[in-house]
């Protein structure tokens, strides 16, 4: 099956620095990628679209400045958080559809972020 | 706007028995596609099972099932046999076809006892 591959796992950073979120799709190219975060005991909120060659799109309320997506090839997304502060802790996963004939995503394993 | 509603917080099941988990949903669209995620303690999100509105049939998988209630916008996962590997959060979601953003219920955090 699919794989998207998310890095780190695990980041733990002083407030005001910047953190950088890596996704991958291992085996199949993704032109367009999705980035949630989940905070504790709640469901996933959908903060923005990663759109290949192209500027993302960002859902209502998110912040586009602190959070900075870049996908600059077909396999690679990138959600830098910038000046982080720790309410931007919480869990970042993305997630991308393998193709047109495959209407699910597959997630990556999500990055837990802690801002100190 | 579409929703998603999941009104079980939190639900346990003994070890071999069947759960029923609920989920409803809001939207004006008539096609449309229904998922069922299971998030373990891990937090990889796992497909358990999908549903395309225009299909009557309701969608299987081994040991889970749903009830696709398209009138009633419902749509419920059965776990049969429950296993203890089924311990998880389950999050019910919505997606318009082509749009691949997905509308997530607030999920329901599945105990399984053994």
């Amino acid at each position: 099956g699919a794989v998207v591959s998310q890095h780190p796992s695990w980041v733990i950073c002083k407030s005001g620095t910047s953190v950088k979120i890596e996704c991958r799709s291992l085996d199949f190219q993704a032109t367009t990628m999705f980035w949630y975060r989940q905070f504790p005991k709640q469901s996933l909120m959908l903060m923005a679209t990663s759109n290949e060659g192209s500027k993302a799109t960002y859902e209502q309320g998110v912040e586009k400045d602190k959070f900075l997506i870049n996908h600059a090839s077909l396999t690679l997304s990138t959600l830098t958080v910038t000046s982080a502060h720790p309410e931007d802790s919480s869990f970042y996963i993305c997630s991308a559809p393998r193709g047109a004939q495959d209407e699910k995503l597959f997630f990556g394993s999500g990055t837990q972020l802690s801002v100190l | 706007a579409q929703t998603v509603t999941q009104s079980q917080p939190e639900m346990s099941v003994q070890e071999a028995e069947t759960v029923t988990l609920s989920c409803t949903y809001d939207t004006s669209e008539s096609n449309y596609y229904l998922f069922w995620y299971k998030q373990p303690p891990s937090r990889q999100m796992i497909l358990v099972i999908r549903q395309e509105a225009y299909k009557q049939q309701n969608a299987t998988e081994n040991r889970f099932s749903v009830n696709f209630q398209k009138a009633a916008k419902s749509f419920s996962l059965k776990i049969s046999d429950s296993q203890l590997g089924d311990t998880a959060m389950y999050f019910c979601a919505f997606m318009k076809p082509g749009t691949y953003k997905y509308i997530f219920g607030t999920g329901t955090r599945l105990k399984v006892l053994a």
